[in-house]
């Protein structure tokens, strides 16, 4: 198993730009999950989703929007970048949300707005 | 509102030193805490998870205890390592606060330098 993939690693927006940031999993877990990490900061959940078809606003949600058409890929979308949202990226996955189990992390993905 | 702290943000130890990271989490309606290990420009790889019910996890050299009435998790690390050179995260696995899907909380991380 290849287990949470992330795709791209780096990527430089200029301010008002859009894009896709993508992530998939083969471990046919039915719960994912989209994280930003800020420099000296813990992880903060911006939306996850606990199935195809159903997503849900987390901590930080606003300037994004996701999709999950398939249970294997959960996109994060940025429709117009702004400095604020200069980051590292993070997509987890987990098979349920019971206590037993854990979330599995991709590498990141590192975006600057400039 | 979970807030999940991490002491110290920093620590650096000579190698074989034994060592403990603390976590401490307001709420204690926890289903489930984790240790993660972070390195530099890399994703989190989880380390140990401990079910509410739990009191603690081993694996290899490292141990997480858990206190849930007092709100207290605790990471030992046994003779230390240059390679456990990482940042360590803690968090906690809670209800959402509109009742929905189980969420995680984490803390600010404890980066940890291990001398040779």
């Amino acid at each position: 198993n290849a287990g949470v993939t992330q795709t791209p690693k780096f990527r430089i927006l200029k301010i008002g730009q859009s894009m896709t940031l993508q992530c998939t999993q083969d471990m046919n877990h039915n719960y994912m999950y989209w994280y930003r990490q800020d420099p000296g900061m813990g992880l903060k959940l911006i939306y996850y989703s606990v199935g195809a078809g159903i997503t849900d606003k987390g901590e930080v949600p606003n300037g994004y929007n996701v999709s999950r058409s398939t249970t294997e890929d959960f996109p994060l979308r940025l429709e117009l970048a702004a400095p604020s949202q200069t980051s590292v990226y993070f997509c987890a996955s987990s098979y349920s949300s019971k206590p037993t189990y854990e979330q599995y992390f991709g590498p990141g993905t590192r975006l600057t707005v400039t | 509102k979970q807030e999940v702290t991490q002491i110290p943000a920093a620590l650096s130890v000579p190698e074989g030193e034994n060592l403990v990271l603390n976590c401490s989490f307001t709420d204690s309606a926890i289903y489930n805490l984790q240790w993660f290990r972070q390195d530099p420009g890399k994703g989190l790889t989880s380390l140990l998870l401990i079910q509410s019910s739990q009191r603690e996890q081993t694996s290899g050299r490292l141990n997480a205890s858990l206190d849930k009435s007092s709100g207290r998790s605790t990471l030992y690390i046994a003779a230390s390592q240059p390679g456990d050179s990482a940042t360590y995260l803690c968090a906690v696995e809670c209800r959402g606060s509109q009742g929905g899907s189980e969420k995680l909380v984490f803390g600010k991380g404890t980066k940890l330098t291990v001398n040779p």
